[in-house]
């Protein structure tokens, strides 16, 4: 069953701007990844937060959890053009052997 | 280069002819997985390996098989595929062990079309 539901579905934005992404998930989780995925092509790990985080900071990548509400945030700064792709928030869930459970992602396109 | 292959890359078959994309990692991982990716269902887990010789069942596991003889080696198996088989298969491998443990690192992906 699809644990994350990332918000929105689509995005779209002009280079420069900010780019925001939620996602909301049911369980209690280990952690939550954030990945990136170009058209049709394979996931890349962008960031991983534990449970026990709040706020993350990787590059132009800022991830935010907050357990109370099984929520994440993924801010992207500063987009670019090659920032174009659907990103994912992954969940792993306590005693799930490492299974990642993904959200639908969201669709983010960045004009130049 | 530390990476995660699958072959074929892209496959076009017809329904009850056994196949099989192959999955090989070189960053001796102990874990592996194979999910497949619908649109509007996002990734879901078919199988999971947590090494050699333990398979175990993700979420979608009916139709499909696996095995791990090798540590490096996660094939998906195919016995006779049907149409609600089209999908693109994605392979991922992942050290517990490791400093970036949990960070599962993905093959490139094999679309799978079934007439």
């Amino acid at each position: 069953s699809q644990q994350g539901e990332e918000d929105p579905q689509a995005l779209s934005i002009q280079e420069g701007e900010n780019a925001t992404m939620n996602c909301s998930y049911k369980t209690s989780i280990n952690n939550l990844q954030w990945y990136r995925q170009n058209s049709g092509r394979g996931l890349v790990h962008l960031i991983l937060i534990r449970s026990n985080e709040r706020e993350k900071h990787s590059g132009r990548l800022r991830v935010t959890l907050d357990t109370s509400k099984k929520s994440s945030s993924l801010l992207i700064t500063a987009s670019r053009a090659a920032d174009t792709a659907s990103y994912f928030c992954a969940t792993i869930s306590k005693g799930s052997n490492y299974k990642l459970t993904f959200g639908k992602g969201t669709l983010l396109t960045v004009n130049p | 280069e530390a990476q995660v292959t699958q072959n074929p890359r892209y496959l076009i078959t017809v329904t009850g002819k056994k196949l099989t994309v192959t999955c090989s990692q070189n960053m001796n991982h102990e874990y592996m997985s194979w999910y497949r990716q619908d649109p509007g269902l996002g990734l879901r887990q078919i199988y999971y390996s947590m090494n050699v010789e333990v398979t175990d069942k993700g979420d979608v596991p009916e139709g499909y098989k696996v095995s791990r003889k090798e540590k490096r080696n996660f094939p998906l198996i195919l016995e006779s595929p049907s149409p609600n088989q089209t999908s693109l298969y994605f392979c991922a491998s992942m050290s517990p062990l490791m400093d970036r443990g949990e960070t599962q690192y993905f093959g490139p992906g094999t679309r799978l079309l079934v007439l």
